[in-house]
C-alpha cells in the first residue's frame, strides 16, 4: 500500500513565522499535491509537482511556496504565516499522467496560526 | 464558485436506512472519483467512474456516472456506523483534479 506521511498531525505557530511542512511517500510516484482543506470549501489545491525540482502553481497558490529537491518528498512553505492561513493542510502523490488517477492522501496536518 | 456542486451538504440517518449522495457540474468530465474520508484521515478513494452511464458497485455502495458526464451519484444500501464520514467527488475538467466541497454523512446506531 501507498505510504503517504505528513510530519505533523498538529501544528501551531505564530503570525510572521515561516512554517514548514513536510510530506513523504514510499512508492515512487512522480505526482504529488498539497491542499487545503476548509468547512463549505472542499480540499483547494496550493501547489503540485510532477518531477523532481518541477512546480506548478494550483488554484490558491498567494502566500505559499514548494520544494521538492527529492522525489519522495514534497514540502509546503507559508513564507510568513496568517491567521487566514488557519486550515487542514493535505498532501497527496500520485502515479505519472492525467490528472484522473487516483490521488493517495496523508493524514493531514491541522495547522491554526494564532 | 464550485465546479462540482455536491447536496445535500449534511446527512444523518438511522442505520438500515438507504441514502443518496449527488454530485452535479455544467461541465462535461472524462471520469469523476469518489472519496471517503474518515475523522482524522486522509481522504480514500472509493471508485472511478468513466463511462458516461456507468454504474459501478462497491458492496453496498452504488456508483452512477450520468449520461452526459456532468453529474454523478452515490447511493448506499442499508447503512451502517462504518459508512460515517465526509463523500467527495472529484473530476479533471483540465488537467488537474478538482473537488465538491464534500457531504457529511452520519449514520446512528
Amino acid at each position: 500500500d501507498v505510504k503517504v506521511t505528513q510530519s505533523s498531525r498538529y501544528l501551531v505557530k505564530r503570525t510572521g513565522e515561516k512554517v514548514f511542512l513536510e510530506c513523504v511517500q514510499d512508492m515512487d510516484h512522480e505526482n504529488m499535491f498539497w491542499y487545503r482543506q476548509d468547512p463549505g470549501l472542499g480540499l483547494r489545491l496550493i501547489y503540485f509537482s510532477y518531477d523532481v525540482k518541477m512546480k506548478e502553481k494550483g488554484d490558491i497558490p498567494e502566500g505559499y511556496s514548494v520544494s521538492r529537491e527529492k522525489k519522495e518528498r514534497f514540502s509546503l512553505i507559508l513564507e510568513s504565516a496568517s491567521t487566514n492561513q488557519t486550515s487542514m493542510y493535505l498532501c497527496a502523490s500520485s502515479l505519472p499522467g492525467t490528472g484522473d488517477l487516483a490521488q493517495h492522501f496523508g493524514d493531514g496536518t491541522r495547522l491554526s496560526i494564532l | 464558485t464550485q465546479l462540482l456542486e455536491q447536496s445535500p451538504q449534511f446527512l444523518s440517518i438511522q442505520e438500515g436506512e438507504n441514502l443518496t449522495v449527488y454530485c452535479n457540474s455544467s461541465s462535461v468530465f472524462s471520469s469523476l472519483q469518489w472519496y471517503r474520508q474518515e475523522p482524522g484521515e486522509g481522504p480514500v478513494l472509493l471508485v472511478t467512474v468513466v463511462t458516461g452511464g456507468e454504474v459501478k458497485k462497491l458492496k453496498r455502495l452504488t456508483f452512477q456516472f450520468g449520461d452526459a458526464r456532468k453529474d454523478s451519484s452515490l447511493h448506499i444500501t442499508a447503512a451502517q456506523p462504518g459508512d460515517t464520514g465526509l463523500y467527495l467527488c472529484a473530476g479533471v475538467p483540465d488537467y488537474k483534479l478538482s473537488f465538491g466541497a464534500g457531504t457529511t454523512v452520519t449514520v446512528r446506531a
